[in-house]
Parts: structure tokens; C-alpha cells; sequence
């Protein structure tokens, strides 16, 4: 089965500019999630979807960061404008967990990141 | 906040069982163990979870002691590919599925 795609895998910008990346989950997964990975860190959830509805986005800076699933299945994040503290890698994962479902075998599937630069 | 403590670095010999340990002292009844790895320049990735009893796959087995309180992870052979950041985490399988990842073991395979 296909993984989870992302993209761009890298980008460089300025500070004050804006960005986004794209996430496209494993087909049928419920569930989107976007974290992000500064370097030396382990990923933080930034925010979580369900189908096209937000489960959790409380790590969001909601002051630059946007995020969407309109059709419930790919999603973009939006930085505006970015600041240096921005630089790290985006994480994507997807999984099939859904809140009215028990599931078995729920672990995340996650994509191989796009490694922001903010100069 | 992690829930889980793990040593930040750890070596092992190519061939040789690795063990990573991981505190886990607060760990509530419901929660799950769970382990992902992150090899250098990918995302992380699902390795096993457990609740209290031992569990094996085909990529690790996991020993949960008794009163739940830490774990160990066992990779039975490790070769160079092996060489990752290893993660420990609790969640509540579940659950909202949020994973919460503290700073890993750095694990490295020697030849």
C-alpha cells in the first residue's frame, strides 16, 4: 500500500514570508495529524483531524499557522508570516483511529517530513 | 509532557541483542505502551504496544514488567539498519491517539 506522501521536502525561505505543505494520508485513514520536529527534538502534535473536522489543534499558534482537510483526505498547513523558530521538519501521519470505532493495529503511519528553513 | 524516561544514548554490537529500557512510573491501567523509531531523514515508525503482556513481532518483542512501571525493548538481532532514535511512549490505544514523544534513545549499531 502506498504511504503517507508529502511535499515540498525541503523549503527555504525569509522570515516574514509564508509556506505551505501538503499531506496526503493512506487511502481510508480517518485521521490526519501534523506535527512538527525541531532538530535535536522528539515530533509535537500540532493538530489533529478527523475526516474534515479538528480533533485537537491546542499546540496550534493559531497567530501564523493554519491548517485544513476540506474533503477529508488531504491537508495543508500554512505558515504566515514565518519567523526563525519556524525552522524545523513537518511531519504528517495518518492512521485509521476514529472516535466512535474501537480499532486494533491503530499506530500512526507517518510521511517523511518537509525540513523547513527560515533565514 | 513525555510520560516515559529513556537513557539518551545507547551502543550495541551488529548481531547482538539490543536492549532499550524505558521508565514509565506514572503509567495509568488503560495505557498502552508504545514504541516507534525514527531512522535519520524519515518519519517516524510503529514498532510495537503492548498493555501488560509480553508482546512479539517480527521487528521486536517487548517485556513489560509486572507492576507496568518500565519496559524493555528488544531487538534480537540488530544490524546497522537498526541504528534509529528510539522512542517509548504511553497512550491510550483507545483514545484521542495522541502521541506524545519525549527526547528517545539514540541507538547506534556497530559493526
Amino acid at each position: 500500500e502506498a504511504g503517507v506522501a508529502q511535499s515540498p521536502r525541503y523549503k527555504i525561505i525569509e522570515k516574514r514570508q509564508s509556506v505551505a505543505f501538503w499531506c496526503n494520508p493512506i487511502s481510508g485513514h480517518a485521521t490526519l495529524y501534523w506535527y512538527q520536529q525541531i532538530l535535536g527534538q522528539g515530533p509535537k502534535l500540532l493538530i489533529q483531524f478527523q475526516n474534515n473536522g479538528v480533533v485537537d489543534d491546542s499546540q496550534l499558534p493559531k497567530d501564523r499557522f493554519s491548517a485544513e482537510r476540506l474533503k477529508g483526505v488531504d491537508s495543508t498547513l500554512k505558515i504566515q508570516p514565518a519567523k526563525l523558530e519556524d525552522s524545523a521538519v513537518y511531519l504528517c501521519a495518518s492512521s485509521s483511529w476514529t472516535s466512535w470505532g474501537v480499532q486494533v493495529g491503530d499506530e500512526q503511519y507517518f510521511g517523511p517530513g518537509t525540513r523547513l528553513t527560515v533565514t | 509532557d513525555a510520560k516515559t524516561t529513556q537513557p539518551p544514548s545507547m551502543d550495541c554490537a551488529e548481531g547482538r541483542a539490543a536492549n532499550l529500557p524505558c521508565n514509565h512510573s506514572t503509567i495509568s491501567g488503560n495505557e498502552y505502551v508504545y514504541w516507534y523509531r525514527q531512522i535519520h531523514s524519515q518519519g517516524p515508525q510503529y514498532i510495537i504496544h503492548g498493555l501488560k503482556n509480553n508482546e512479539t513481532n517480527e521487528m521486536a518483542s517487548l517485556i513489560i514488567t509486572e507492576d507496568r512501571k518500565s519496559s524493555t525493548l528488544i531487538l534480537p538481532h540488530a544490524t546497522l539498519r537498526d541504528t534509529a532514535v528510539y522512542y517509548c511512549i504511553v497512550n491510550l490505544q483507545q483514545g484521542a491517539q495522541k502521541l506524545v514523544f519525549g527526547q528517545g534513545t539514540r541507538l547506534t549499531i556497530n559493526p
